[in-house]
């Protein structure tokens, strides 16, 4: 079946440090992609997706780019702030089907 | 415009009790989901509603979880005979359409504890 893997976190980081969350999935067919934010007392909101291989998708200064040869869609931001500490899901949606599968979450703290 | 509640918000009950959990989706989307988020893991699904039918609950973990949504819009889940490894947090989310829609709008939680 389908699957998401993603870094196990605490990921600590002080503010403006470069931040990367690595995604691998396993899926038949061609899923799109997404990343889902959680923060402290709120609910999942999409922070940005991808439809297809080499899409990338980008929001609030995050990116991550869709790459069907390494079934990878790794979370990226240049300089994080103290207000993007929350949690990080990445999850797929197969094609054909309408419910997500999602990865175990990455916690993020950034610190001032 | 309001987005999708969920209530209660926090839910503490008795093993062997039955609970009710409600979803108010966003107003006109025909799509709705429930999901389950243990600790440290990530949601997953439990049951999918198209209207006012069940278009998929393949991820219900046995018969005491059922799912209603009688006039398309509200949809409540049902626990019989709670056992403490149903403690979790209840999510719902929903959307404008169901199958290819990419969005899914979440509700903020039902948080249920069994003791």
């Amino acid at each position: 079946g389908d699957s998401v893997t993603q870094m196990e976190g605490p990921v600590t980081l002080s503010e403006e440090a470069f931040l990367t969350i690595n995604c691998t999935y396993t899926a038949t067919g061609y899923p799109s992609l997404f990343w889902y934010v959680q923060y402290p007392g709120e609910g999942l909101q999409l922070l940005l997706k991808a439809t297809k291989a080499d899409d990338k998708g980008s929001n609030k200064g995050f990116e991550a780019t869709y790459r069907k040869e390494t079934t990878s869609f790794h979370l990226e931001k240049g300089s994080v702030q103290v207000s993007d500490s929350a949690v990080y899901f990445c999850a797929l949606l197969n094609s054909g089907y309408s419910t997500l599968t999602f990865g175990k979450g990455t916690m993020l703290l950034v610190s001032p | 415009g309001a987005g999708v509640s969920q209530t209660p918000s926090n839910k503490v009950t008795e093993k062997g009790k039955y609970v009710e959990l409600r979803c108010d989706p966003i107003s006109g989307h025909t799509a709705l989901y429930w999901y389950r988020q243990s600790l440290g893991q990530g949601p997953e699904f439990l049951i999918y509603f198209q209207g006012t039918g069940a278009a998929d609950d393949s991820g219900l973990p046995n018969d005491r979880f059922f799912a209603v949504r009688p006039e398309g819009s509200v949809s409540t889940l049902k626990i019989q005979r709670t056992e403490r490894g149903d403690s979790a947090v209840y999510l719902c989310a929903s959307s404008p359409t169901g199958a290819g829609s990419y969005e899914q709008y979440f509700g903020p939680g039902t948080r249920l504890t069994v003791t």
